[in-house]
């Protein structure tokens, strides 16, 4: 069975400032982990994944995360801030390899950036 | 390209009737997966549909059925709705042998 934490259910942060939510995840095989940005009254917006291969992996709008199989962590940062990154954020994790794609998902982290 | 379209895009019924969702995959997809959103369970998966065969279920009650078409075209079902069955329903399309979920803008449900 797959299940994945998300530290915070809100963070908050001021624009410019970095931002850093939390993924921790729980797999039986090597895992397939995505994160997505959700925006109010729309659905869900794939930022990054990653399968195989480089554990740093760049996504959309400036985010990057890392996959740290010893710590059974893919943290999604930002360097700087922005009004525009304010929305609520979904960890997520499938099993890796074939025709598998059941998402379980995390409770989500609501980011708010302030003036 | 066109993206997940889904239809309705909110639904208001009363406790004990039925309702049908649709959802059109991105052209040349051919799995379409169902989730469901709750502020109380987050994200849950429902099931997943491939070439019109259910591949993966998710642990819902038999009141939540679906089907897919020829055409990839996807609908869920849920029958004698119940309060907890409000949520946004959320479909997401995936091309064939590849992992990425595309998700649509949902169905908002409202059980009166």
């Amino acid at each position: 069975a797959q299940s994945v934490t998300q530290l915070g259910s809100h963070v908050s942060v001021s624009e410019g400032a970095l931002v850093l939510l939390r993924c921790n995840y729980s797999s039986s095989v090597p895992p397939y982990l995505f994160w997505y940005v959700q925006y109010p009254n729309q659905g869900l917006q794939l930022l990054l994944k990653y399968t195989t291969g480089a554990t740093l992996v760049k996504g959309i709008n400036g985010f990057e995360a890392e996959f740290k199989k010893s710590e059974t962590s893919f943290h999604l940062t930002k360097p700087s801030a922005h009004m525009s990154d304010a929305a609520e954020y979904f960890c997520a994790v499938s099993l890796s390899g074939g025709s598998n794609y059941k998402l379980t998902f995390g409770k989500g982290t609501l980011l708010t950036v302030n003036p | 390209k066109a993206g997940v379209t889904q239809t309705p895009r909110y639904l208001i019924k009363t406790r004990g009737q039925q309702v049908t969702l649709s959802c059109s995959p991105i052209s040349g997809h051919r799995s379409v997966s169902w989730y469901q959103q709750t502020p109380g369970q987050g994200l849950q998966f429902l099931f997943e549909y491939f070439s019109e065969t259910q591949r993966n279920k998710g642990n819902f009650p038999g009141r939540f059925s679906g089907r897919q078409f020829s055409n990839s075209r996807s609908e869920m079902n849920v029958s004698t709705l119940e309060l907890g069955d409000s949520a946004l329903y959320l479909c997401a399309s995936t091309r064939a042998f590849t992992d990425t979920q595309y998700f649509g803008p949902g169905t908002r449900l409202t059980v009166l």
